[in-house]
């Protein structure tokens, strides 16, 4: 499945790093999301772009900051992360307005944050 | 109240059992609807669309109710292979805003 790309797999990081997560893809889809999923917890929505906009879960700390330059990639800018960020991030994309509009995920990004 | 609510289970069933996940959704005006499965540790995929009419695929029926505002999941003849977390999804204003159910794990025992 090439649909949803994610890199990296897997990332650990200090308190004080500064990294991108990184999602493209390959769906002609207008819309891209960014989800966390902790431990036992469910999916929380923390960004979507759709269009020319941008909405966002206000609940989300100013330590995640996206980006998405255009329809087919999306970033997920990390600073100065706690320890309770570590978590499974899962990018999707849909395409909105259309007869079906499901999201289609890429296979995460699982943090650590030590 | 949430705006998609699932029973967290676990349900524990033997092989070929049938069984049953139902979800509700507060907001009367959702779009679109559908069941998607995560296993451990991977992202969620869909398994398929709920339509108004009630649509079957293989083993696995879909009901939606729209007065009573829930949805349904049917799973016949149940596999080793079934168990997972099934999540209940609902889409709102053209598939804007999609809210995910926090799941339903199921374990299917040999």
């Amino acid at each position: 499945e090439t649909g949803v790309t994610q890199t990296p797999r897997h990332l650990v990081m200090g308190m004080t790093n500064k990294k991108s997560l990184k999602c493209e893809q390959h769906l002609g889809h207008n819309a891209m999301y960014w989800y966390k999923q902790s431990a036992k917890k469910p999916l929380e929505l923390m960004f979507v772009y759709s269009l020319e906009e941008r909405v966002e879960n206000n609940s989300v700390p100013s330590r995640f900051s996206p980006e998405c330059p255009n329809s087919s990639h999306l970033f997920l800018h990390l600073h100065t992360l706690q320890p309770e960020d570590s978590a499974l991030y899962l990018c999707a994309s849909s395409q909105t307005g259309a007869p079906r509009t499901e999201a289609f995920f890429g296979q995460g990004t699982r943090l650590t944050v030590v | 109240r949430k705006e998609v609510e699932q029973d967290p289970g676990p349900f524990n069933v033997p092989e070929g059992a049938t069984v049953a996940f139902n979800c509700t959704y507060s907001n009367s005006a959702s779009q679109s609807f559908f069941w998607y499965r995560q296993d451990c540790r991977k992202e969620p995929k869909l398994l398929m669309s709920v339509y108004s009419s009630g649509n079957e695929d293989g083993r696995f029926t879909a009901q939606l109710n729209r007065a009573s505002q829930y949805i349904s999941l049917l799973i016949r003849d149940s596999k080793l292979s079934d168990s997972a977390t099934y999540l209940c999804v609902v889409n709102n204003t053209g598939g804007f805003k999609t809210i995910f159910g926090a799941g339903t794990r199921l374990f299917v025992k040999a």
